[in-house]
């Protein structure tokens, strides 16, 4: 059974920074891209960043470009999404979620975790 | 960046009742590279279709989608209490891999 569980959340500082993990099993992790999705507080979902299997690639949403990095450890099956210079409109819940029907990055989320919860406040 | 647009924004239905869901992509979105999400309150969404017409593995064959040039269809045939939520389309074709703003499906 696929696990996706995500970790790191918490209340921030504009302008301060929070790393993100997503601690996965049940499948081949270093095969498969993975992807960070976040939702604001009663909003829609937008699309953060992916990340393919052997990191090569790497994509981010104009949003966070410049201020996010998404990285991955194949050897411990984790994910990562480092925040940094966080704003107000980075309050969000942030998701991890994969597939293993594709390699490419160019594909849909089978798999979402729970989400962690991230507060960006004065 | 391609632009999905979704309508309406809600749908008030009874159960029983089709449900037509509508996204529509500013741009090609090219080899079907579109998936349709079911989000209840308080859960992570779900995959429901894949690929513009695929069904995710365990989802009902009420639900159903179709494409036509750069218009995208999410039919569910017959409404089940379960079924009332927020439904996103998302293209997966070019990155940045947008959602749309969300079709909320309510009890009339």
């Amino acid at each position: 059974e696929v696990q996706l569980l995500e970790s790191g959340g918490g209340l921030v500082q504009p302008g301060g920074s929070l790393r993100l993990s997503c601690a996965t099993s049940g499948f081949t992790f270093s095969t498969y891209p993975m992807t960070w999705v976040r939702q604001a507080p009663g909003k829609g979902l937008e699309w953060v960043s992916v990340i393919s299997g052997s990191s090569d690639f790497t994509y981010y949403a104009d949003s966070v470009k410049g201020r996010f990095t998404i990285s991955r450890d194949n050897s411990k099956n984790t994910l990562s999404l480092q925040m940094n210079n966080l704003r107000a409109e980075d309050t969000a819940l942030y998701y991890c979620a994969t597939s293993e029907d594709c390699t490419s990055p160019s594909c849909f989320l089978w798999y979402w975790g729970q989400g962690t919860l991230v507060t960006v406040s004065s | 960046e391609i632009v999905l647009t979704q309508s309406p924004g809600t749908l008030s239905l009874s159960p029983g009742e089709r449900a037509t869901l509508s996204c529509r992509a500013s741009q090609s979105v090219t080899s079907r590279y579109l998936a349709w999400y079911q989000q209840k309150p308080g859960q992570a969404p779900r995959l429901l279709i894949y690929g513009a017409s695929s069904r995710a593995t365990g989802i009902p064959d009420r639900f159903s989608g179709s494409e036509s040039g750069t218009d995208f269809t999410l039919t569910i045939s017959r409404l089940e209490p379960e079924d009332f939520a927020v439904y996103y389309c998302q293209q997966y074709r070019t990155s940045p891999f947008t959602f749309g703003p969300g079709t909320k499906v309510d009890i009339k």
